[in-house]
């Protein structure tokens, strides 16, 4: 079946350096990305989201890119800090009036002080 | 002021026993969602709810059922629990295809 996969699983960064977290969809139909960030004992929280009609869009820090031509999205933080250390979930909706969103696996960003 | 709060937060229990999780959204969404996380932080969805009726019901046992009594809830009831039903089970809200998040039932099943 179609599914959102991470390139990386942990990613390890200096403090004050810009981290950048891919993710991989397979479903061409998509056409609303969302980033989520999930601390230790949380749920996911929204980052920032990026419709299909566009390939850039930009938050406080943070940047999400889109390329549908090899359908991968990517999260640029701007100087990491600490706080940005957690686990970042990349999901897809796939269009079509559906509001299933489906999850890639999720990568745990670790900031070293 | 919680948005999706979620009881209990942890929840141990014996393999065959009943539960409930229970659910409130006070956003006004007309969608609401149960996920699991497993151990590895997969999200998977379990049950989704228009409105109080039911839209997805993805591949889940039928010791899992969903109520909803009225929108703003939607809670989650598990009969004889086994081991590999041990995992962090969320629920969700949803309003445009953004979903919001509750904290969690993190359920050990002993």
């Amino acid at each position: 079946g179609e599914s959102v996969g991470l390139h990386l699983p942990t990613l390890s960064v200096q403090e004050g350096d810009n981290s950048i977290i891919n993710c991989a969809y397979s479903n061409s139909a998509s056409d609303y990305f969302i980033w989520y960030k999930q601390e230790s004992g949380k749920g996911p929280q929204f980052i920032i989201d990026i419709r299909s009609n566009m390939d850039k869009r930009q938050g406080q820090r943070v940047t999400v890119l889109l390329n549908k031509t090899v359908k991968h999205l990517s999260l640029q933080i701007a100087a990491t800090q600490p706080g940005d250390s957690a686990v970042y979930f990349c999901a897809e909706n796939s269009g079509a009036g559906s509001y299933q969103l489906t999850f890639g696996k999720g990568t745990k960003l670790s900031v070293i002080p | 002021d919680t948005a999706v709060s979620q009881t209990p937060k942890y929840l141990v229990t014996q393999m065959g026993n009943d539960k409930s999780i229970k659910c409130e959204q006070n956003l006004g969404h007309d969608t609401m969602y149960w996920y699991k996380q497993d151990s590895k932080k997969f999200l998977k969805i379990m049950f989704s709810y228009n409105n109080k009726e039911l839209i997805i019901n993805e591949t889940v046992p039928n010791r899992f059922s969903p109520k909803s009594p009225d929108k703003a809830h939607l809670n989650l009831h598990i009969n004889s629990l086994e081991l590999g039903d041990s995992a962090v089970y969320f629920c969700a809200s949803s309003y445009r295809g953004k979903l919001f998040f509750g904290s969690g039932t993190q359920l050990s099943v002993l």
